[in-house]
């Protein structure tokens, strides 16, 4: 069974401040995804990393893919109170067939 | 956005009574997905179709079961609905591509009284 786990939880800051959320595996992935969820919504999808050592940028935030494929990180510049809500990276693993191991979210709140 | 829409958003049920859940696409993805999302446990796989007809259970499929007679419509029914199965459920389509990136409807909140 493969587990993804993210750190911190709950993540409370103010305004203007720097942030990132981890996600770590003992499995290797072929793919890691985040997404973002708004209360009484759906997760949506920001961004997929598929090479280890892989950086996007989206804006503000920045995602990682390491090395080795078993962990990700998700870094937030200045964040703001937009970017309130909770945050799950998803993995695909190589023999996994069709489906995603999800991590069990980071709720981040940023108050004004 | 992905076409997706889940009905219906809302349903509160008694004990025992059966439960149908409908996802509609219309994106035409081979791949449709049901999801239980509980404070805790983060998303559960419950069951996933890869095609007309086709299904497979997922880590938490016990007291479920789903149908896929056209390739816009996936439905999960809750034969006898438990207390235990109240929860958020999400609908979730991907096409053939290989990154296997989902895109996830509004959602349903169910409770089992």
């Amino acid at each position: 069974t493969q587990l993804l786990e993210q750190s911190p939880q709950f993540l409370s800051i103010q305004e203007g401040e720097n942030l990132t959320v981890y996600c770590n595996s003992s499995s290797v992935f072929s793919s890691l995804q985040w997404y973002r969820q708004e209360p009484g919504e759906g997760p949506v999808l920001l961004v997929t990393v598929v090479t280890g050592g892989e950086v996007k940028k989206l804006k503000r935030l920045t995602f990682q893919f390491g090395d080795a494929r078993k962990d990700s990180s998700l870094h937030i510049t200045a964040a703001q109170p937009g970017d309130t809500g909770l945050y799950l990276c998803a993995g695909a693993g190589w023999d996994a067939g069709n489906m995603l191991t999800f991590g069990g979210g980071t709720r981040l709140m940023v108050k004004p | 956005d992905a076409g997706i829409t889940q009905s219906p958003r809302h349903k509160v049920t008694e004990t025992g009574t059966p439960v149908t859940l409908r996802c509609h696409q219309t994106e035409n993805h081979r791949y449709m997905y049901w999801y239980r999302q509980d404070p805790g446990h983060g998303l559960r796989l419950i069951h996933y179709s890869y095609g007309v007809k086709d299904t497979d259970k997922g880590e938490v499929s016990d007291g479920y079961s789903v149908s896929r007679s056209k390739t816009e419509d996936f439905l999960l029914t809750l034969e006898s609905a438990t207390s235990s199965q109240t929860s958020v459920y999400f609908c979730a389509i991907r096409d053939r591509t290989g990154t296997y990136e989902q895109y996830f409807g509004p959602g349903t909140r169910l409770t089992v009284t």
